[in-house]
């Protein structure tokens, strides 16, 4: 069974970058997409970007100028980089499998992003 | 980009009642739909893909259905462990869009 599980800082400051990381467990991390999504607090979702294992990404248009993912095949994993943070940032971050529809998911990384 | 509408965005039902939940997209997006179920606290679970297939070990009250632009998401008998904010999502065009959410509680 795929387990995927984020790491990273839970508070960045404004105009920061947040990164997070996100390992998959129980599978290989090549032949998938790996997708970013996030929840703001009390919110609906919005999906970030995916990346397939080759290294190929798509973004979300309304972030896209501000992220990066990227993989790492060596380490099962893939990650997360969003510059110019602000408090609109502040989320619950998911990593999830898929480009398309999203059939597993990590556990979710609050990340408040402080003044 | 593709707008998910879902209706109602609350519902209280009793246990054992009917339960459907609706979600209109913005353009055809054929049967490219998901629904996820997402309780408190914790992360969504895949239920249903391509509009209307049960995922794997999901129970059979849950049911989906529908194409173009318009869908349903079918409780047939609530149960109290589902209680949950279930999403609508198109995975038909970029950028992917999920629907405003639903959430379903106990009468």
């Amino acid at each position: 069974q795929v387990q995927l599980q984020e790491s990273g800082p839970g508070l960045v400051k404004s105009s920061e970058t947040l990164s997070l990381s996100c390992s998959v467990s129980g599978g290989s991390i090549s032949s998938h997409y790996w997708s970013w999504i996030r929840q703001p607090p009390g919110k609906g979702l919005e999906w970030i970007g995916y990346i397939y294992f080759t290294g190929s990404t798509n973004y979300n248009p309304s972030l896209k100028s501000r992220v990066t993912i990227s993989v790492d095949t060596s380490k099962n994993q893939f990650s997360l980089k969003l510059s110019s943070v602000t408090a609109a940032d502040t989320a619950v971050y998911y990593c999830a499998r898929g480009g398309g529809r999203f059939d597993r998911w990590g556990q979710g990384t609050l990340v408040t992003v402080s003044s | 980009d593709i707008q998910m509408t879902q209706s109602p965005s609350s519902l209280s039902a009793s246990v054992g009642d009917r339960v459907t939940i609706t979600c209109q997209a913005s353009q055809d997006i054929s049967n490219y739909l998901t629904w996820y179920q997402q309780k408190p606290g914790k992360a969504p679970k895949f239920l249903i893909y391509d509009a209307s297939n049960l995922e794997t070990g999901v129970p059979s009250r849950f049911t989906g259905s529908g194409s173009g632009t318009h869908f349903t998401f079918t409780i047939s008998s609530l149960q109290p462990e589902d209680i949950a904010t279930y999403y609508c999502q198109q995975y038909h065009n970029l950028p992917l869009t999920f629907g405003g959410g639903t959430k379903v509680e106990i009468k």
